[in-house]
């Protein structure tokens, strides 16, 4: 079976653009959550999603959203891009909500803003 | 930020040596995990720990929930050259809606000197 999957891999943008960030999950798992990994740190929760509603929100400001899908994909969006938002943006799935199964991450999507 | 405090930051060792990283929260976590994350990789689950005084292993790694609930470690036994990698615990922490979130450390950076 299939991981998680997340397009693109890497991409560079410059202040002020915005982004979309795709994420397929696991088969079968419902929940999608999104986290921001700083260089040198661990990884920052900024949303989690289940059955197309937004279920947690971290404290990112409003330039930062997101939505699922009827499949249960996700797109993590950021507008007016800073340069501290570089970082590697990761994608996690687990089957459902409330629960406490684990959760699965895909390989992240490096974004640099210049 | 980030509310769980891991250490060693970084460690060194020679190939063959054991291992031992501990985490350490001001607050009570009902689930530990533990990730390795390769360079350009998300984060890979190693252990899941789930009730205080739970001493869990898998193959050559060893994980302990302190009973108090605010702690845990990580053992690694001879360690070999694929050991090397970021080594991140997290606690599951509930928010409303049934929704929940992951807490990381600031992550244990594990090189092996062949």
């Amino acid at each position: 079976d299939a991981g998680v999957t997340q397009s693109p891999t890497h991409l560079i943008k410059t202040r002020g653009q915005q982004v979309t960030l795709r994420c397929s999950p696991i088969s079968g798992h419902k929940s999608v959550s999104w986290y921001q990994q700083v260089l040198g740190q661990g990884p920052q929760f900024i949303f989690q999603y289940y059955e197309k509603e937004e279920r947690g929100r971290g404290n990112f400001p409003d330039r930062f959203s997101a939505r699922q899908f009827p499949n249960y994909s996700s797109e993590l969006n950021v507008n007016a891009l800073l340069l501290g938002d570089s970082a590697l943006y990761l994608c996690a799935s687990s089957t459902r909500l409330p629960s406490t199964d684990t959760q699965y991450f895909g390989p992240g999507t490096r974004l640099t803003v210049l | 930020g980030q509310q769980l405090n891991q250490s060693p930051q970084s460690m060194f060792i020679q190939e063959g040596e054991d291992v031992s990283m501990n985490c350490t929260s001001s607050s009570i976590f009902n689930t530990w995990l533990w990730y390795k994350q390769d360079p350009g990789e998300g984060p890979v689950l190693l252990i899941a720990l789930y009730k205080a005084g739970e001493l869990t292993s898998n193959g050559r790694l060893t994980a302990q929930f302190g009973i108090t609930r605010k702690d845990s470690f990580l053992n690694i036994s001879a360690s070999i050259p694929s050991d090397v990698g970021i080594y991140f615990c997290a606690g599951f922490r509930f928010l409303i809606q049934g929704a929940q979130k992951l807490v990381f450390g600031q992550g244990t950076r594990l090189t092996i000197n062949p």
